[in-house]
């Protein structure tokens, strides 16, 4: 897991509710990542940060949002807009841009819906 | 439509056993391919990366090689042990100005099962 935390591991969230997701690294690294895993399914990209204070959207980011006010941290919440949002998510961080570099995941937060 | 296909979807072997895991890609154009090992309910760990240049690099008992003119790659395992049983995903990067993440594509992995 390296220097990535993500809490909380197990979280629960009821109709209507918004719940944010922790991710902090300590590497140093500029770029951080949210990944959304599906049973059977591959990682699929919400959002990304390549540096503070600015992130664009991934291929499903409909129904989360992101901020990145400073360069360890990079919350994700799911809001209530996020119909289906039982998953398993991955928060990774790469010292610049993934395309070429490894990239280092944290523990996972799998999210499941009272 | 940049694709990464693995397969088998899922492999048993005994313990001692060596295995090979394929991942077929459609990505274009290519820059890098890595494997990444996952435990269950845990996040990937990364196990080789390649680039273009690279057919073949090893990483203690796994041994990934590339053909990147038939878009293939494999993921050796060489005298399983018990600790292998995981999922492993095949990741292909593409080539852009810039580095976002918006330019990887993920298998959806292959899960093995190492028997005693």
């Amino acid at each position: 897991d390296g220097g990535i935390t993500q809490s909380p591991k197990y979280l629960f969230r009821k109709e209507g509710q918004n719940v944010t997701l922790s991710c902090e690294q300590n590497l140093n690294h500029d770029a951080m990542y949210w990944y959304r895993q599906d049973p059977g399914q591959g990682l699929r990209l919400i959002y990304y940060s390549q540096i503070v204070n600015d992130f664009q959207k991934g291929d499903i980011a409909e129904g989360y949002s992101v901020s990145r006010e400073k360069k360890e941290s990079f919350p994700l919440t799911v809001t209530s807009a996020q119909k289906n949002p039982t998953a398993f998510y991955l928060c990774a961080s790469s010292i610049w841009g993934a395309r070429e570099e490894t990239q280092y995941f944290g523990p996972g937060t799998r999210l499941l819906v009272l | 439509k940049n694709q990464v296909e693995q397969s088998p979807q899922s492999l048993i072997i005994l313990e001692g056993k060596n295995c090979t895991l394929q991942c077929n890609y459609t990505v274009s154009p290519f820059s890098n391919l890595r494997w990444y090992k996952q435990d269950t309910g845990r996040g990937p760990v990364s196990l080789t990366i390649m680039t273009f240049s690279e057919n073949t690099k090893s990483n203690g008992r796994y041994t990934a090689t590339l053909d990147a003119d038939t878009k293939q790659s494999s993921l050796h395992i060489t005298a399983s042990q018990l600790s292998d049983s995981a999922s492993y995903i095949c990741v292909v990067g593409k080539m852009y100005s810039g580095g976002g993440a918006d330019g990887l594509t993920f298998g959806k992995g292959t899960h093995l099962i190492i028997q005693p």
